[in-house]
Formats: C-alpha cells, sequence, structure tokens
C-alpha cells in the first residue's frame, strides 16, 4: 500500500526566513497531495494541495511542489510567522481515489522571533 | 463555516470498557472517516463510511471496532472491549464528495486505564 515519508521531523527557522518540507511518496498512482496543518489541541487543517497533472501551486505566501517522476512532494513556507508554528503533515490518496489519506509523521515547525 | 463535532472532548475508561465516540459532520456530507494518532505519531486511517455502509477499513480496524450512523446527523465509532493501546486521539472527518476536502474535527482524546 502507499506509503509517505517526511523530514525532518522538527524545523526551526527564523520568523521572516522561508521553511521548506519534504514528502515522498510509494504509490505511483496516487494523484492527490494534500497538506495539513495541525494546532495543539485541534483536528487536520487542510493548508493547500495539489493534484498530479499539475507541477507547482501557490497560494499566498504557501507553495507546494511535485515531482511525479521522483514521487517527491514539498511545502514552502515564506516569510514565516509566528503562526505558522504547528505541525505540518503531508499526505497522498493511493491510487486513483481521494478519499483515504495517508499521512506522513509530521514536521513540527518552530519559528524563532 | 459549517463545521465537524466531536463530543466528548476526552473519555477515559477502564481497561475492557465499551465506549462510543461521537462525530456530527457536516450536514450536507456523505463521505464520512475515522482516524486516530497515538501521541507523537502519524494520523493513521482507521475507517471510511458511504452510504450506511463501511468503504473500506484499515488492518487497525478489526472487530473490536464498528462504526454507525444512527440517525442521519450522528456518526459514531464503538470500541467494544477497549484495550491500553486504544488510548489515542481519534478524529472523524466528514468530505461532501469524494473527490473534496476532508474536514477534521477537533478529536476525542481516548485515555485507557
Amino acid at each position: 500500500g502507499e506509503n509517505v515519508e517526511q523530514h525532518p521531523s522538527t524545523l526551526s527557522v527564523q520568523e521572516g526566513d522561508s521553511a521548506v518540507i519534504k514528502c515522498t511518496y510509494s504509490d505511483s498512482a496516487s494523484n492527490y497531495f494534500p497538506w495539513y496543518k495541525q494546532e495543539l489541541g485541534k483536528g487536520p487543517q487542510l493548508i493547500i494541495d495539489i493534484r498530479s497533472n499539475v507541477g507547482e501551486k501557490k497560494d499566498q505566501r504557501i507553495a507546494v511542489t511535485l515531482n511525479k517522476t521522483a514521487k517527491h512532494f514539498s511545502l514552502h513556507i515564506t516569510e514565516t510567522q509566528p503562526e505558522d508554528s504547528a505541525v505540518y503533515f503531508c499526505a497522498a490518496t493511493p491510487g486513483n481515489r481521494d478519499d483515504k489519506i495517508i499521512f506522513g509523521k509530521g514536521t513540527r515547525l518552530h519559528i524563532l522571533p | 463555516e459549517p463545521e465537524v463535532t466531536q463530543t466528548p472532548s476526552h473519555q477515559v475508561t477502564q481497561m475492557g470498557q465499551e465506549v462510543i465516540l461521537r462525530c456530527v459532520p457536516i450536514s450536507n456530507h456523505l463521505y464520512f472517516y475515522w482516524y486516530r494518532q497515538i501521541l507523537g505519531q502519524k494520523v493513521e486511517f482507521l475507517v471510511s463510511f458511504y452510504n450506511n455502509e463501511i468503504s473500506e477499513k484499515s488492518e487497525i480496524f478489526d472487530d473490536q471496532f464498528s462504526v454507525e450512523r444512527p440517525d442521519g446527523s450522528n456518526f459514531t465509532l464503538k470500541i467494544r472491549s477497549t484495550k491500553l493501546e486504544d488510548s489515542a486521539m481519534y478524529f472523524c472527518a466528514s468530505q461532501r464528495q469524494s473527490i473534496d476536502e476532508q474536514f477534521f474535527g477537533p478529536g476525542t482524546r481516548l485515555t485507557v486505564l
């Protein structure tokens, strides 16, 4: 089945700098890759997603890139702010489905003042 | 903005007892899910539910687990005889169509003593 690997597990960046989180997946048939942000005491919240028919997607300070050949995708956060501190999960849905989500292990992002 | 709600927020139970975790999905959603997150680990898929039946379940979702949508609004997860290793955060999610975003509830923290 699908397996999603994510790194780093922890990331500290200075406020205003960029943060990059990288993930790989195993199922070449996967075609939907969401990213979730989880704040303390809350459920995961979708922040951006990408489908395998595009290579890059941007939404304000957040961008995601996808390399389907290499089976990896990345989250880029620019001009980081204190409220970006959270745990971020990459995910994939196996095969040609958008329902069952397979999550990575998460990256705890700390924004340093 | 509509949201997924879950009750209780925290459930403490003795090993061997039955627990029922409750979720109220977003009202016009058709697809429902349970995930769990053991402390410090990744979010894991448990089960998906559509059209009043289970669509898919993971290896974790054994005979001790069951789901039900008893009244068209609630979506419940029952664990018949809890084990220590069932201690985790349980998230409910719902989705309008299978290609849409999954919205997660805030979770129920289950502690089995």
